[in-house]
């Protein structure tokens, strides 16, 4: 079946360590996003990447970091330099073609400071 | 660049009945989609309904349905016959239609609704 597998599900960081997100999906989609969530401020774009070897910060790119070297991948790096790291963090894609029904999303990393 | 508020960050509802939870936005665009989307507790997100700003039509998805209403900027979801799995946070989303961009999704912060036996 296609859809974006998120791992893990959930991770803990100690204070100055850089950890990494994963982000797969088999969906042939061009572009992938993160966002964070936190309780009571919905979803918040932290990078976008429409293509290959290309992407764009988001709202709060501040501490992160993301490459996009295949199609299928867009992992997430949450650098010591992200404050407060603690969130929900969600990926999702999109077809160019097709962005007007949405994104897929994977089912989410919760990342915890320890 | 766009807003979404959804100024009710909870509500409930009896079971079986009829709850409609608001949205409003803010941009200048004249073409653009709005969407709600459901997260249950667990957590996964789902595209609930779906809506094109140059339809004056409003959308429907079984029990659920929205008003849109363009030029004030609302775009409310009433879900009719509310059932226990209806529970979750609702998220309301803008998204541009402008060719060329990256289409990304707005999100307002949410309303959690809880439904009651």
């Amino acid at each position: 079946d296609g859809g974006i597998t998120q791992s893990p599900k959930y991770l803990f960081r100690k204070e100055g360590q850089n950890v990494t997100l994963s982000c797969e999906q088999n969906l042939n989609h061009d572009a992938m996003y993160w966002y964070r969530q936190d309780p009571g401020q919905g979803l918040r774009l932290i990078y976008y990447s429409q293509i290959v070897n290309d992407f764009q910060k988001g709202d709060i790119a501040e501490g992160y970091s993301v490459s996009r070297e295949k199609k299928e991948s867009f992992p997430l790096t949450v650098t010591s330099a992200q404050k407060n790291p603690t969130a929900f963090y969600l990926c999702a894609s999109s077809s160019d073609s097709l962005s007007r029904y949405g994104y897929t999303f994977g089912s989410g990393t919760r990342l915890t400071v320890v | 660049a766009q807003t979404v508020t959804q100024s009710q960050p909870e509500m409930s509802v009896q079971e079986a009945e009829t709850v409609t939870l608001s949205c409003t936005y803010d941009t200048s665009e004249s073409n653009y989609y709005l969407f709600w989307y459901k997260q249950p507790p667990s957590r996964q997100m789902i595209l609930v309904i779906r809506q094109e700003a140059y339809k004056q039509q409003n959308a429907t998805e079984n029990r659920f349905s929205v008003n849109f209403q363009k030029a004030a900027k609302s775009f409310s979801l009433k879900i009719s016959d509310s059932q226990l799995g209806d529970t979750a946070m609702y998220f309301c989303a803008f998204m541009t239609r402008f060719v060329g961009s990256a289409r990304q999704l707005t999100f307002g912060s949410g309303t959690q609704l809880t439904v009651l036996p």
